[in-house]
């Protein structure tokens, strides 16, 4: 069984800039969820998306949008980057919206 | 809105002791509580799930438990051992996507 996996593993963007950050559920799982884990803190909800469609949001801008395929695999897009989004992202799957979430590696973002 | 909250933040103990790490959470209208460990610059690992109507779980040398009516959970760690150093958070969900973390405890076990 294949576990969550995130790519890619660094990035460095400057301000203004656009990013995909992607992730590819474990097997068998159609929820994913997004967070945002700044340095020092515990990770803070984006968003969480269920059988391709947004299944709730936390405290995020607009610029701060997400797709899932058919194959429930994810992308997490943040557009117009600024300083503060430099952190680690981190994507979970789980087989429902309820049961335990499996965290990928994460994503490191550097915005200079 | 939820708030999380672990205590302590950071805790050193020698090898072999058995140690506690807390975690508090504002509405106890949870769904359920888990446990993860986060190795530096790694992803979270899944220790304990604690649903709602449960009061604790046990995994080898880790025991969990949770009391929803004072919005408390503790995290027993028998026999400690210097590779269970690392970052413990807690997290509850109060409804099916949103998930609120604790800030961590910093775990260190010296040899």
């Amino acid at each position: 069984e294949t576990g969550v996996t995130q790519s890619p593993t660094h990035l460095i963007k400057t301000r203004g800039q656009q990013v995909t950050l992607r992730c590819s559920s474990q097997s068998g799982h159609n929820t994913v969820s997004w967070y945002q884990q700044a340095l020092g803190q515990g990770p803070q909800f984006i968003f969480q998306y269920y059988r391709e469609e947004e299944n709730g949001r936390g405290n995020f801008p607009p610029r701060f949008s997400g797709l899932q395929f058919p194959n429930y695999s994810s992308e997490l897009n943040v557009n117009a980057l600024e300083l503060d989004d430099s952190a680690l992202y981190l994507c979970a799957s789980s087989r429902t919206n309820v049961e335990t979430q499996y965290f990928g590696p994460g994503t490191r973002l550097l915005v200079l | 809105k939820q708030e999380v909250t672990q205590i302590p933040a950071a805790l050193s103990v020698p090898e072999g002791e058995n140690l506690v790490l807390n975690c508090s959470f504002t509405d106890s209208a949870i769904y359920n509580l888990q446990w993860f460990r986060q190795d530096p610059g790694k992803g979270l690992t899944s220790l304990l799930l604690i649903q709602s109507s449960q009061r604790e779980q046990t995994s080898g040398r880790l025991n969990a438990s949770l009391d929803k009516s004072s919005g408390r959970s503790t995290l027993y760690i028998a026999a400690s051992q210097p590779g269970d150093s690392a970052t413990y958070l807690c997290a509850v969900s109060s409804n099916n996507n949103d998930m609120r973390f604790g800030a961590g405890t910093r775990l260190t076990v010296k040899p």
